[in-house]
């Protein structure tokens, strides 16, 4: 619908697996975000990027590991992870994180960590 | 820091009937924008509507409209005539320059029920 898809949609890992979420956007745009969704919580920014650098790491755990190979693909590496983990990752993207623009989510990576 | 708050973790409203959803926030910046998103259940997030605090008018997307309240720090969403697709979590959230990154600070959500 808005131009952001992710996969997979669905995922279910163990403390030690290694897995990767994908993001990727038509719109044109060069700036992307990582976020976490969890129950009861305001969305949490995890990373940004704009022109494939990034630009914000909002202390996340370095079990989180981002990457930006160019700028309609974003990649969220994950490795011992921690059942409180669990939770929807959301990617976004808009024109360049310098300006007020409206951000365009995809619809997440429902996470769950055994 | 920003912060936004939605005093209201649940609503309801019967169908074709207006419901009024709060927020208030707190910042030290003079320009600004307020955003209002809709996410549906297992659906994308999606924007609703978009408020520049620099600008005295609410701004007003077809059903939904807001009431932005700048000196009390306000920005409540109005939404008109709902329809059962109205309902969703719906969240606030706040953008400022924050230096280089216009970043989006959100509030916990609003879950919006429209019943038949």
């Amino acid at each position: 619908e808005t131009g952001v898809t992710q996969t997979p949609r669905h995922l279910v890992m163990g403390m030690t697996n290694k897995k990767s979420l994908k993001c990727e956007q038509h719109l044109g745009h060069n700036a992307m975000y990582w976020y976490k969704q969890s129950a009861k919580k305001p969305l949490e920014l995890m990373f940004v990027y704009n022109f494939k650098e990034q630009t914000e790491n909002n202390s996340v755990p370095s079990r989180f590991s981002p990457e930006c190979p160019n700028s309609s693909h974003l990649f969220l590496h994950l490795h011992t992870l921690q059942p409180e983990d669990s939770a929807l990752y959301l990617c976004a993207s808009k024109r360049t994180s310098g300006d007020p623009d409206t951000q365009y989510f995809g619809p997440g990576t429902r996470l769950t960590v055994l | 820091a920003q912060t936004v708050t939605q005093s209201q973790p649940e609503m309801s409203v019967q169908e074709a009937e207006t419901v009024t959803l709060s927020c208030t926030y707190d910042t030290s910046e003079n320009n600004y924008y307020l955003f209002w998103y809709k996410q549906p259940p297992s659906r994308q997030m999606i924007l609703v509507i978009r408020q520049e605090a620099y600008k005295q008018q609410n701004a007003t997307e077809n059903r939904f409209s807001v009431n932005f309240q700048k000196a009390a720090k306000s920005f409540s969403l109005k939404i008109s005539d709902s329809q059962l697709g109205d309902t969703a979590m719906y969240f606030c959230a706040f953008s400022g320059s924050g230096g280089s990154n216009y970043k989006l600070t959100f509030g916990k959500g609003t879950l919006l029920t429209v019943n038949p």
